[in-house]
């Protein structure tokens, strides 16, 4: 397997434009999730899914920020309007609940981006 | 919310030096895992703790799960510059929650040649 793969790997976009991040979990996995990592605030869970649904989006910051699971195999996490304070890398990771998995995560190289 | 007191926030060794760090919690947790982020990429996983008590190791890399069940640490031994990067714990409050995942802020590891 190709592991998570996240697109685009960097992102420099302006102030007030909109942001689409893309995920592809690994296959098979049933939860997927999306962390921002600041070097304030290290790893922050933003929201994850279970088969494709929503279970917990505490972690999203604002209604600027949402997130969509169309399908197993796709997720994106878009920001509209980006601010500057949005600067950050964006991680996608996946997981296959079972006992012997432990309910270990996997994540994607990451999305920086940048807005200016 | 929950937290992770992970520690040291960086450490500067010489290759060929042990390396320790380790995170504790007020929370009780049912698996820690612990982490490796190298500049650019995401974090991978290195070790997973699932009883109080287990010690694991692969390769140089040892980590226990402490007693108590609200600490783990990861020690490397003779350390080489491949170490260089971020190590995270990560700690999963209850069995079955997948979004319980807590990450401690990490330990920056420099090794000089």
């Amino acid at each position: 397997d190709a592991g998570v793969i996240q697109s685009p790997r960097h992102e420099v976009t302006e102030m007030g434009q909109e942001v689409t991040l893309r995920c592809k979990p690994i296959s098979g996995h049933d939860y997927l999730f999306w962390y921002r990592q600041t070097m304030m605030r290290g790893l922050e869970l933003l929201i994850y899914f279970n088969n494709n649904v929503p279970i917990d989006d505490s972690g999203m910051p604002e209604d600027r920020f949402s997130a969509k699971m169309p399908n197993a195999s796709f997720s994106t996490l878009k920001i509209q309007p980006s601010e500057p304070r949005d600067s950050a890398v964006y991680f996608c990771a996946s997981s296959l609940e079972g006992a012997l998995s432990g309910n270990i995560q996997y994540f994607g190289a990451g999305t920086r981006l940048s807005v200016l | 919310g929950q937290q992770l007191n992970q520690s040291p926030q960086s450490m500067f060794i010489q290759e060929g030096e042990d390396v320790s760090m380790n995170c504790t919690s007020s929370s009780i947790f049912n698996t820690w895992l612990w982490y490796k982020q190298d500049p650019g990429e995401g974090p991978v996983l290195l070790i997973a703790l699932y009883k109080a008590g287990e010690l694991t190791s692969n390769g140089r890399l040892t980590a226990q799960f402490g007693i108590t069940r609200k600490d783990s640490f990861l020690n490397i031994s003779a350390s080489i510059p491949s170490d260089v990067g971020i190590y995270f714990c990560a700690g999963q409050l209850r069995s079955g929650s997948q979004g319980n995942l807590i990450f401690g802020k990490g330990t920056k590891l420099s090794v000089k040649p």
